[in-house]
């Protein structure tokens, strides 16, 4: 079992829904990041939570750390925001590796 | 600078020929981390630098991968003897402190060894 699980693998959705991406992961963590990848292949860090809740524009991002469990939202989404989003946690025993999820492959269509 | 530079951008090379590939971390972040990516898969840690400590080469895959950061900045991965299954994106990323912050990603090596 991977130690950081995504889901879904893909979602693909229309311009304006709303889409809500998983995170859960199996380690003690010191910090979760959520990261964006695009079709080019650069990375984006979008948000490092350690509890609570952030927010930047159209993204809220949600962790629960007694769940292990994290949540990437996108509000009003449109077709620029078809990326793969990246979950990686910060693992407590080895505090400058990051462990990766697979990733979420995002279309969203006009 | 303002960001995270590699260079080259895209380099091809032949079986068996050495690599080295660049990464200019943005001035002042003091931890500096190597990942690559091949086709289709997930970011696979390779090397992490902090300060002046002594780098953490526990994700080399072979002893043909060697990286070096000369004072405290410019990171250089090598590869020695390429073979196909090294052809990737190789990543670099920079962050002020690896404990409490973010990263930031320099845009990647694509390497293809043919």
């Amino acid at each position: 079992k991977n130690e950081v699980e995504q889901s879904p693998q893909n979602l693909t959705a229309q311009e304006g829904e709303f889409i809500t991406i998983n995170c859960s992961y199996s380690v003690g963590i010191s910090a979760l990041h959520w990261l964006q990848q695009h079709p080019g292949g650069g990375i984006v860090s979008l948000f490092m939570l350690s509890s609570g809740k952030k927010k930047h524009g159209r993204l809220i991002a949600t962790i629960n750390i007694q769940e292990k469990h994290s949540s990437l939202h996108i509000t009003a989404s449109h077709p620029r925001d078809s990326a793969v989003y990246i979950c990686a946690v910060r693992s407590r025993d080895s505090n400058y590796q990051l462990i990766w999820g697979a990733g979420t492959k995002l279309i969203i269509k006009p | 600078g303002a960001g995270v530079s590699q260079s080259p951008s895209n380099k091809v090379t032949e079986k068996g020929k050495d690599v080295e590939l660049r990464c200019d971390p943005i001035s002042g972040h003091t931890a500096l981390y190597w990942y690559r990516q091949s086709l289709g898969q997930g970011l696979e840690f390779l090397i992490y630098f902090q300060g002046n400590s002594a780098p953490d080469k526990s994700g080399l895959p072979s002893d043909r991968f060697s990286a070096e950061r000369t004072g405290g900045s410019v990171s250089t991965l090598t590869i020695q003897r390429t073979q196909q299954e090294d052809s990737a994106v190789y990543l670099c990323a920079s962050s002020l402190w690896e404990l409490g912050y973010g990263y930031t990603f320099g845009s990647g090596t694509r390497l293809t060894v043919v």
